[in-house]
């Protein structure tokens, strides 16, 4: 079982471009959450999805985010034109249901995106 | 609202030390509680939970109680190697909170010899 698996685990972009982050959840997870760290800060959520539904989007900036956990494939984070600000580590997590209060989930490494 | 709060770092100990890392928190309702850890460059990993009052969680040799009537759940080892320094997370999570775990902002620890 490979885990959770992110790509690319450290990401540069120049202010304006795209950043395309990749999440992989484990074998047999159908639930995935993306998480930002700020530097000196801890986690903060940004969105939850199950395949092909976004199930809670409340953390995730208004403009120039979106997510979604396609039926093939990984879920992506986008982030569109991309500002200093969004300098970060974005975790993925994912889980094998929706009852997690009991379990947590499972964090992939993180991809490190610096904008410059 | 839900909220973590932990005692802020760095926490430097020489090895061998007794640690305390310690957590309260403010939940509408009956949270789960967790300790997460982050070693540097790496993910999170689970390191402890409780799900209830009163129950500890261990791992590792660390330790944490969930008490209900002081709603901490404070993070304990008795020997601390240099190995444990890290970054280390308290966390919740709510029935009916939408699966978020709401974090604290981290503790690092830092063991030297």
């Amino acid at each position: 079982n490979a885990g959770v698996m992110q790509n690319p685990r450290h990401l540069v972009r120049r202010r304006g471009q795209e950043a395309r982050l990749r999440c992989s959840p484990m074998k047999g997870h159908s639930h995935v959450y993306w998480y930002r760290q700020l530097p000196e800060e801890g986690l903060k959520f940004m969105v939850y999805l199950q395949k092909e539904n976004i199930i809670d989007e409340s953390g995730m900036p208004k403009e120039r985010f979106s997510a979604e956990f396609p039926k093939e494939g990984p879920s992506i984070l986008r982030i569109q034109q991309v500002v200093r600000g969004d300098s970060a580590a974005y975790f993925c997590a994912s889980s094998p249901g929706d009852r997690v209060k009991g379990y947590g989930y499972t964090f992939g490494s993180g991809t490190r995106l610096t904008v410059v | 609202g839900n909220s973590v709060t932990q005692m802020e770092g760095p926490v430097t100990l020489s090895e061998e030390a007794f640690l305390t890392i310690n957590c309260t928190y403010t939940a509408t309702g009956y949270p789960s509680l967790f300790w997460y850890v982050q070693y540097p460059g790496e993910g999170l990993q689970l390191l402890l939970k409780a799900t209830k009052a009163d129950d500890k969680g261990s791992n590792k040799g660390f330790e944490a109680t969930y008490r209900k009537e002081t709603t901490s759940f404070h993070l304990e080892k008795g020997s601390v190697q240099v190995s444990d320094s890290a970054v280390y997370f308290c966390a919740l999570i709510l029935t009916g909170g939408g699966n978020k775990l709401t974090f604290g902002t981290g503790t690092q620890l830092k063991v030297e010899l």
